[in-house]
């Protein structure tokens, strides 16, 4: 069964810095691009960033670029979220989505977490 | 103006079939990407319905039913979600998304109704 489990969310005061991590299962995570997305409360999804499946390949959103850094570890499965210097509008939900092969990044993304949610307030 | 634009609401009655439209902004030309549509319940993940590039170029969501369809509308430079027989499971709100400049970009969504 293919899994996604995100975790690392919590409260942190404005300016802070939090890591998120994302561990899958059930698929081969280094065949696959993967991206971070998230949902501010009562808003639609917005795309944060994605890495190519053997990490030499980053894209980020506007808004993120410079203070957030997206990761992986093919060894461990895993994929990360550094993010530095946060905003109260940083505030959501931020979930893992893997990108299926095709096109030049992936075909968008088929499978997502559940979600951890970080909560950026004083 | 927005990268994507979808209508914020629509309703519609059992049975009966909705067109979703995501209308891509002047100047970027709905032929040349493919429009990737997502279901989002309260509370629960976004989840992939389909992508469509052209009738030759497409691909349906694992489990979802063949009642969800892509299309485009190049006249209005939109990419179309076709849902038929609504039933009263559908409703949810719907996502656009494109590929443009290095980013995913998703439209505001449009939140379906069925009453």
């Amino acid at each position: 069964e293919v899994q996604v489990v995100e975790s690392g969310g919590g409260l942190v005061q404005p300016g802070g810095s939090l890591r998120l991590s994302c561990t899958v299962s059930g698929f081969t995570f280094g065949d696959f691009w993967m991206n971070w997305v998230r949902q501010a409360p009562g808003k639609g999804p917005e795309w944060v960033a994605n890495i190519k499946n053997d990490g030499n390949g980053r894209n980020y959103v506007a808004s993120v670029e410079g203070r957030f850094t997206i990761s992986r570890d093919n060894s461990k499965n895993s994929l990360y979220l550094q993010m530095n210097s946060l905003r109260a509008e940083d505030t959501a939900l931020y979930y893992c989505a893997r990108s299926p092969p095709g096109g030049s990044v992936g075909y968008g993304m088929d499978v997502w977490g559940q979600g951890t949610t970080v909560t950026v307030s004083s | 103006q927005a990268v994507l634009t979808q209508p914020a609401s629509l309703s519609t009655s059992p049975g009966a079939s909705a067109s979703l439209t995501c209308t891509l902004r002047s100047g970027i030309n709905v032929v040349t990407h493919g429009i990737y549509w997502y279901q989002q319940k309260p509370g629960s993940r976004p989840q992939f319905l389909l992508r469509y590039y052209s009738d030759s170029n497409k691909q349906q969501g694992s489990g979802v039913p063949s009642r969800f369809s892509g299309s485009k509308d190049v006249s209005a430079n939109a990419g179309i979600l076709l849902i038929s027989g609504l039933q009263f499971d559908d409703e949810a709100d719907y996502y656009c998304m494109i590929w443009h400049r290095s980013a995913w970009v998703f439209g505001g969504g449009t939140k379906l109704t069925v009453l």
